[in-house]
């Protein structure tokens, strides 16, 4: 089984800000990676998949890099709106696996 | 567009079974893989497993031995099963949809229904 390891758990950052989480895979999973933003209360909502492309209506500060194990989220100027906590997936093969979650606060 | 409905009893006894449905609306249930996810309070999210519309199932190996997956074409669902519950089944669950075009990312969400296992 494929492990997801993100880093960091949590960060605090400003407005404006440049924000940046990685996300590594145990084995290769080429460009196999999304990741998502989650609200409280809320369902998941899928940012970036295939590594880099952005899914439709997401804004385009956020981006996705990466490839084989090692992958990062940018998100280029921090809005008041992008707190919650985002999570990484790997859906090269089942079981799919999520990284543990990075809470982003806005100071 | 594609919207999905998870449904099913909000609390379940210890050692029963939970079974939860979701109804796909705005489209029809072909041709993708629909996932069931879970997430405790307060913590991260956990794939449970998979289903195709053939009935071709995956399933994560810490919960195989208690769950099954199923699909009903004709009304447009997908329904799930976790035999002997307990307490550490307490969750929100999901369901989702795997887009085919989208490197098999979880594209559709449903709200997610709380499941509490409790006497």
């Amino acid at each position: 089984d494929i492990q997801m390891t993100q880093s960091p758990s949590s960060l605090s950052a400003s407005v404006g800000d440049r924000v940046t989480i990685t996300c590594r895979a145990s084995q290769s999973i080429s460009i196999y990676l999304n990741w998502y933003q989650q609200k409280p209360g809320k369902a998941p909502k899928l940012l970036i998949y295939a590594a880099s492309s952005l899914q439709s209506g997401v804004p385009s500060r956020f981006s996705g890099s990466g490839s084989g194990t090692d992958f990062t989220l940018t998100i280029s100027s921090l809005q008041p709106e992008d707190f919650g906590t985002y999570y990484c997936l790997q859906s090269y093969s089942p079981p799919r696996s999520f990284g543990q979650g990075t809470k982003l606060e806005i100071k | 567009q594609v919207q999905l409905q998870e449904s099913g009893p909000g609390l379940v006894k210890p050692s029963e079974t939970l079974s939860l449905t979701c109804t796909v609306s705005g489209g029809y249930i072909s041709s993708y893989y629909w996932s069931w996810i879970r997430q405790p309070a307060g913590k991260g999210l956990e794939w449970i497993g998979r289903i195709y519309i053939s009935g071709s199932t995956n399933y994560n190996p810490s919960l195989k031995s208690r769950v099954t997956m199923s699909v009903d074409t004709s009304k447009n669902q997908f329904s799930l099963k976790v035999t002997s519950v307990t307490a550490a089944d307490t969750a929100v669950y999901y369901c989702a949809r795997e887009g085919a075009r989208k490197g098999d990312a979880f594209d559709i969400w449903g709200q997610g229904t709380m499941v509490t296992v409790s006497s």
